[in-house]
């Protein structure tokens, strides 16, 4: 069985500081790993996806996770937050790369 | 980028209506779509996986014949919702998955916002 839990249900940062949102998985086989952003009124957007070609993946905006298999952990950190980067953050994993399970979600407010 | 589109983005009805919600792929095909509910400050669940040309896939708990899935086409998978109850208000969402490209992505329309009274 797959799922995640996501360590903070809610991050606040101040602009131009780093943004760390945490993630733990657990997975019965070599599960593929995501983070998805969700802004209000708009559709899931892909942030980046781990599918075990390297540790460190590097996603869009900035964002880029790395995945500890002895932690069973997949972290999502940017170094510099924006205003922009206020919104849901879902932490996913897949065995198969057809049934997604998400995590319960963190919610980033970006501080002026 | 793909985008995926719902329709409507909102509805409002009485209890015992029936809801339709659409979910189209635009800029691509899919045979598989995914349709999830979120309810506030939740995340989300998958519901269904609904296959096109053939009898969508319900996860445990979910009601067939509560929530009637049809992908008659490559770009469109429909979900009723049937005699909807309070309960059934929830924010519903579709994912499609593109088979043009290597990474099986899904894509995620915007959400359906339903409202039973």
């Amino acid at each position: 069985a797959q799922s995640v839990t996501q360590l903070d249900s809610h991050v606040s940062v101040s602009e131009g500081t780093p943004v760390l949102l945490r993630c733990n998985y657990s997975s019965s086989y070599s599960p593929s790993l995501f983070w998805y952003v969700q802004h209000p009124n708009k559709g899931l957007q892909l942030l980046l996806k781990y599918t075990s070609a390297a540790t460190l993946v590097k996603g869009i905006n900035g964002f880029e996770a790395e995945f500890k298999k002895s932690e069973t952990s997949f972290h999502l950190t940017k170094p510099s937050a924006h205003m922009s980067d206020a919104a849901e953050y879902f932490c996913v994993v897949s065995e198969d790369d057809y049934k997604l399970s998400f995590g319960a979600g963190t919610t980033v407010t970006v501080r002026a | 980028g793909a985008v995926v589109s719902q329709h409507p983005s909102w509805v409002i009805c009485k209890s015992g209506t029936s809801v339709k919600i659409e979910c189209r792929s635009l800029d691509f095909q899919a045979t598989t779509m995914f349709w999830y509910r979120q309810f506030p400050k939740q995340s989300l669940m998958l519901m269904a996986t609904s296959n096109e040309g053939s009898k969508a896939t319900y996860e445990q708990g979910v009601e067939k014949d509560k929530f009637l899935i049809n992908h008659a086409s490559l770009t469109l998978s429909t979900l009723t919702v049937t005699s909807a109850h309070p309960e059934d208000s929830s924010f519903y969402i579709c994912s499609a998955r593109d088979l043009g490209t290597s990474t099986d992505t899904q894509y995620f329309g915007p959400g359906t916002r339903l409202t039973v009274l």
